[in-house]
């Protein structure tokens, strides 16, 4: 069964400080594997799409890598600020499925 | 349309209701999805569609949930004699459905109150 969990479920970090979120999948074939924003009362967006291919990917001030070897990816967010606040979703597609497998998401906070 | 909507935005119902959440996807997307989120909880899957279909409906707490879609397109999800554990924030996301995935693009949700 493709599955994809989330670490931590949450975390709270002052404003400038840089934070790191985990994604671990089992989804396979894999594909690709996005990463999204969720700002309070929104809809998740898309932040950046790691292919298979790719080990690095930087958009500003976020910065995602990959491992297709272990199957985890992560999400670092560098010098934080306050409207980082959100929830972060990993999403993760397989080659042979239709179907995406979404991971619960991690509630970032980012405190003044 | 231009994105992924949902409606009503914000529903507040009485237990024991029933209530009706309305989601129109992306023209074109044959995968739709809905999920909800509980205060101070992550995205829990509900149901999955593929076009009028539902090959996973796995993630339905309970036989007062229902969904279904129609025409490929717009998907209606049912929660019957409502209880106050099912306020959350419903979320419906649609894709183009190929092999290999592409992007989700996800609806604003709706906010569901039971009182």
């Amino acid at each position: 069964k493709n599955q994809v969990e989330q670490s931590p479920q949450s975390l709270i970090i002052l404003e400038g400080k840089n934070c790191t979120l985990q994604c671990n999948y089992t989804v396979s074939p894999f594909s690709n594997l996005r990463w999204y924003k969720q700002d309070t009362g929104r809809g998740p967006v898309s932040l950046t799409i790691m292919t298979f291919s790719e080990n690095t990917k930087s958009n500003g001030r976020y910065t995602a890598t990959l491992d297709a070897d272990t199957k985890q990816s992560s999400l670092h967010i560098t010098a934080s600020q306050l409207s980082d606040s959100a929830s972060y979703i990993c999403v993760v597609s397989a080659r042979n499925d239709y179907k995406l497998s979404f991971g619960a998401g991690t509630t970032v906070t980012v405190r003044a | 349309g231009a994105g992924v909507s949902q409606s009503p935005s914000n529903k507040v119902t009485e237990k024991g209701k029933d209530v009706e959440l309305r989601c129109d996807p992306i023209s074109g997307h044959t995968a739709l999805y809905w999920y909800r989120q509980s205060l101070g909880q992550g995205l829990e899957f509900l149901i999955y569609f593929q076009g009028n279909s539902a090959p996973d409906k796995s993630g339905l707490p309970s036989d007062r949930f229902s969904a279904e879609r129609t025409g490929g397109s717009v998907s209606t999800l049912t929660i019957q004699r409502t209880q106050q554990e099912d306020s959350a924030v419903y979320l419906c996301a649609s894709s183009l459905a190929h092999g290999g995935g592409t992007e989700a693009f996800f609806g604003q949700g709706t906010r569901l109150t039971v009182v």
